[in-house]
């Protein structure tokens, strides 16, 4: 059974910093999400990553896999207070798009 | 397209009653998921459909818990009866395939 767990759970963190939520999983797949979820709100999807070394960029977010190592990272550049919000990766359990997600991890961006 | 679509947003219920959420998937879209979201458990995959075909319900807790989808523009999560421990927020999503879900907006269940 696939296990997907995300550490750490809860980050607090000064603006201008960076940091990195980790995403390891349990057994072999090349698909991997992250999304994210505001306080009372969806899940938006943020990085779709389907294949060994991708790693895809979007503003002062910095998604990576390593399937071979069963790792995902989130890096967080330079943060600031409106990247307040769960976090969560999700990875294809094989089975026609099946997902399984982790814990999600809490940032909060304090000015 | 308007996304997935869920009703209610919000539904309050005495326990013993049946409750039953809707959802309609993006237009095209293949695959249709029930997921429940609880601070204890997180998101839990309740069932997920293909093709209007359900393909994997062991995550449907109990047989309480039923779900159909008689055609690929509407799914229904029923409970029935309810219970306090079934209060969360129930997400749908769907996919059109080997891509990201997309998720509704989320029926906040609360049963009393």
């Amino acid at each position: 059974e696939l296990k997907v767990e995300q550490n750490p759970l809860f980050l607090s963190m000064q603006e201008g910093k960076n940091y990195t939520i980790y995403c390891n999983y349990s057994t072999t797949s090349d698909r991997l999400y992250w999304y994210r979820q505001d306080p009372g709100k969806s899940l938006e999807s943020l990085f779709v990553l389907l294949s060994n070394g991708a790693v895809k960029q979007e503003g002062r977010l910095m998604a990576s896999l390593d399937t071979k190592a069963r790792l995902s990272t989130l890096h967080i550049t330079a943060a600031v207070h409106d990247l307040s919000a769960t976090y969560f990766c999700a990875v294809d359990a094989g089975y026609g798009n099946k997902l399984v997600f982790g814990a999600g991890t809490i940032l909060r961006v304090k000015s | 397209d308007a996304g997935v679509i869920q009703s209610p947003r919000h539904e309050v219920t005495e326990m013993g009653q049946e409750v039953t959420l809707r959802c309609k998937p993006i237009s095209g879209h293949n695959s249709l998921f029930w997921y429940r979201q609880t601070m204890m458990r997180g998101l839990e995959l309740l069932i997920y459909f293909n093709n209007n075909v359900p393909i994997d319900d062991s995550g449907m807790p109990e047989d309480r818990f039923s779900a159909k989808m008689p055609n690929a523009s509407f799914s229904t999560l029923k409970i029935q009866p309810s219970e306090p421990r079934d209060s969360a927020v129930y997400f749908c999503a769907s996919s059109p395939g080997t891509a990201e879900a997309f998720f509704g907006q989320g029926t906040r269940l609360t049963v009393v």
